[in-house]
Parts: C-alpha cells; sequence; structure tokens
C-alpha cells in the first residue's frame, strides 16, 4: 500500500491564483481531513470527510473546497489565495476500530502565497 | 484557552537520559493519540490511548481518564528521538476529529 499521498510537495502561488492540492489514500479509509499546520499553533482541521459524497467543514474553512467523489480521493481547492494562506497541508485518512480512530497522514505541501 | 495544553514546549536532552511529555485537556475525549513530526515534515502516529499505558519499544504513553491528563516517556533517549511530539485528543462529541497541541520539540543531543 502507498498509505496517503499528496501532491504536490511545494507549491508557490501567486495572491490571486486557484489550484487544487491532491491527496489520495488506498487503504479505503472511510474518513478523510485535512489540516493546515503554522508555525506556534497546533494542527488546526480545514474540511473532512465521514465518506464518499459526505463533508463537513472544520475549524479553518474559509477560502477552501473540498469534494469526496470516490472513497480514495479527497483534493483540497484554493479559490482565490492570499498570503494568509501560506502554510503546510497535511491530508489524514483514519477506519473505525471498534470506535477508535487510528490516524495516518500524508508526507505535507508546503505552500506559499506571494 | 487552547482545549489541549502540552509540557513543555522545547525540551533538550543528553543522549541516554528519561524524557517526559505531558497532555493535559480540558474536555472529555474518547481518545487520546501522541503522534511524531521529524524534521522532514512526515507525521507518525505512535500511540493511541483510551485508558492506562501502552509501550513501544524505548516508548511509553499513560493516560489519567480522571485527570485529564496524559504523558509521553522516552527511556535512554537517543538523538534519532529529536522531533516534535504532538498530542491530539479526540472529543467525546466530535466522531473522528481531532483537535490538537501546539507541539513539543525535542532535541536529543549526543
Amino acid at each position: 500500500n502507498a498509505g496517503v499521498t499528496q501532491t504536490p510537495k511545494f507549491q508557490v502561488l501567486k495572491t490571486g491564483q486557484s489550484m487544487t492540492l491532491q491527496c489520495a489514500q488506498d487503504m479505503n479509509h472511510e474518513y478523510m481531513s485535512w489540516y493546515r499546520q503554522d508555525p506556534g499553533m497546533g494542527l488546526r482541521l480545514i474540511h473532512y470527510s465521514v465518506g464518499a459524497g459526505i463533508t463537513d467543514q472544520g475549524e479553518v474553512p474559509n477560502g477552501y473546497n473540498v469534494s469526496r467523489s470516490t472513497t480514495e480521493d479527497f483534493p483540497l481547492r484554493l479559490l482565490s489565495a492570499a498570503p494568509s494562506q501560506t502554510s503546510v497541508y497535511f491530508c489524514a485518512s483514519s477506519y473505525s476500530s471498534s470506535g477508535a480512530y487510528e490516524q495516518y497522514f500524508g508526507p505535507g505541501t508546503r505552500l506559499t502565497v506571494t | 484557552k487552547n482545549e489541549v495544553e502540552q509540557s513543555p514546549q522545547n525540551l533538550t536532552a543528553q543522549e541516554g537520559e528519561f524524557i517526559t511529555i505531558n497532555c493535559s485537556y480540558s474536555v472529555g475525549i474518547s481518545a487520546l493519540h501522541w503522534l511524531q513530526q521529524h524534521p522532514g515534515g512526515g507525521i507518525v502516529s505512535l500511540f493511541m490511548l483510551s485508558s492506562g499505558k501502552k509501550k513501544h519499544g524505548r516508548l511509553i504513553a499513560t493516560i489519567n481518564i480522571q485527570e485529564k491528563h496524559s504523558s509521553l516517556h522516552i527511556t535512554a533517549s537517543h538523538p534519532r528521538d529529536s522531533a516534535v511530539y504532538i498530542c491530539a485528543v479526540r472529543l467525546a462529541t466530535s466522531g473522528s476529529r481531532l483537535t490538537f497541541g501546539e507541539g513539543t520539540q525535542l532535541t536529543v543531543n549526543p
């Protein structure tokens, strides 16, 4: 299994540009999430999905869209990039085993918005 | 106040020392996770706890549900243990969602 994969690893955008961060998992996990990690702050949840066709907002959803058309893929779209979206983005997947949810993280995407 | 507080924020140790990282939380939880993030950035799950104690090699994690507190211990620390250690809790009402502490930067010198 490849686990959780993310592309690209690095990206530089200009203010106002749009782009999609890709996330895929091959473990048939129900749950997928997007987090951002900023210096001095813990990981913060952007959006999450509990299954194909179902998504919901996390703590910091503004400026981002997601969709979950398949179990495997959970892309994150930046609609109009802003410098405040400069961050490291992690995608994660998890499954429920007797009510416990083991988390698997992708390698991260480092995004800079100028 | 954050729902999840870790201490210390930074920790420097000499190789071989016993290390403790603490995590306190203020809400009811269904599980607590300890994660490790290496300088390259990747995040790996170390432990998932809902009660008691777990051990994996030189790492030990404990949780006291009544006191809302967990500790991560590293015995016989080694420079390769240098990383950021992150505590995350699954709130009792949040299903699969996690709330994270800010992390503890551990540096182990040879």
